[in-house]
C-alpha cells in the first residue's frame, strides 16, 4: 500500500515562531487532507487539497502532487497551535474507494 | 450542517466483557462511515468502512466486528474484549459528493484492565 512519511516527528517552536511540516507519499493521489489533533483528541480538518495551494488565516498548504508531497506551513505560532498534525492520502488507484492512509504525524508544542 | 457523534466518551472494561460504541452522523444521506482506532503512539489504523446499510469492509482481523443498521448509524462491537484493544477510537464520514473529505467524530477512549 501507499506509504506517507511526515518529519519532522517532533516539534517545539517558541510562541510567534514560523514552521513547515512535510508530508511525502509514495504513490499518486487523488485525496490528501491536513488534521489537527487537539490535546483532547479531537481531528479538526485544516485543509483538503489533493493539488495547488489554500490559505486558511495563519496556515497554509501546498501539495505538489506531480513530486508526491505536500507541506503546511504555520505563521505566527500560538500555544494554541500545539498537538499533532495528520496527513491522510488516497491513492489514485484506489480511487473510488475513498479510503485514507495515515502517517503517524508531527507532534508540535509552543512554548510561551 | 452535517454533524457526527459517537459515545460513550469513555469506557472502562474488564477483559472478557463486551463492548458497544455507537456512531452517528446528522445532516446528510448515504454516507461513507469509517472506525479507526489509536493507540498509544499517534497512528491512525482504519478498523473498518461502510458505504451502505449492512455493508461492512473490515482492514484488520481482530476481535472486534462493526454493524450498520440504518444510514447514518455505525457501530463498533465486541464479545470479548482483550488488554490490545485498548484505545481511542475514532469514527468519521464521508460523503462522497462532498468530493472526499473526511471528517471525525469527538472519539470514545477506551481502556481494558
Amino acid at each position: 500500500g501507499i506509504q506517507v512519511e511526515q518529519s519532522p516527528p517532533d516539534l517545539i517552536l517558541q510562541e510567534g515562531a514560523n514552521s513547515t511540516l512535510r508530508c511525502n507519499f509514495s504513490d499518486s493521489v487523488n485525496n490528501l487532507q491536513w488534521f489537527h489533533q487537539n490535546p483532547w483528541g479531537q481531528l479538526i480538518n485544516l485543509f483538503y487539497i489533493p493539488s495547488g495551494t489554500k490559505q486558511n488565516g495563519r496556515l497554509s498548504a501546498t501539495t505538489v502532487a506531480t513530486e508526491r508531497y505536500s507541506l503546511l506551513y504555520i505563521s505566527s505560532s500560538q500555544t494554541t497551535d500545539s498537538g499533532v498534525y495528520f496527513c491522510a492520502v488516497e491513492t489514485a488507484s484506489g480511487a473510488g474507494s475513498y479510503q485514507l492512509t495515515f502517517g503517524k504525524g508531527t507532534k508540535l508544542s509552543v512554548i510561551p | 450542517s452535517q454533524t457526527i457523534h459517537q459515545w460513550p466518551a469513555t469506557l472502562v472494561q474488564p477483559v472478557g466483557s463486551p463492548l458497544s460504541l455507537e456512531c452517528t452522523v446528522e445532516g446528510t444521506s448515504n454516507p461513507n462511515l469509517y472506525w479507526y482506532r489509536q493507540a498509544a503512539g499517534r497512528g491512525l489504523q482504519l478498523l473498518f468502512y461502510s458505504v451502505g446499510i449492512g455493508q461492512i469492509s473490515s482492514e484488520v482481523p481482530q476481535n472486534l466486528s462493526a454493524s450498520r443498521p440504518q444510514d447514518r448509524q455505525f457501530i463498533l462491537s465486541s464479545k470479548k474484549l482483550l488488554l490490545s484493544d485498548s484505545g481511542f477510537y475514532l469514527c468519521a464520514w464521508m460523503a462522497e459528493v462532498l468530493g472526499g473529505e473526511l471528517f471525525f467524530g469527538e472519539g470514545s477512549r477506551l481502556t481494558v484492565l
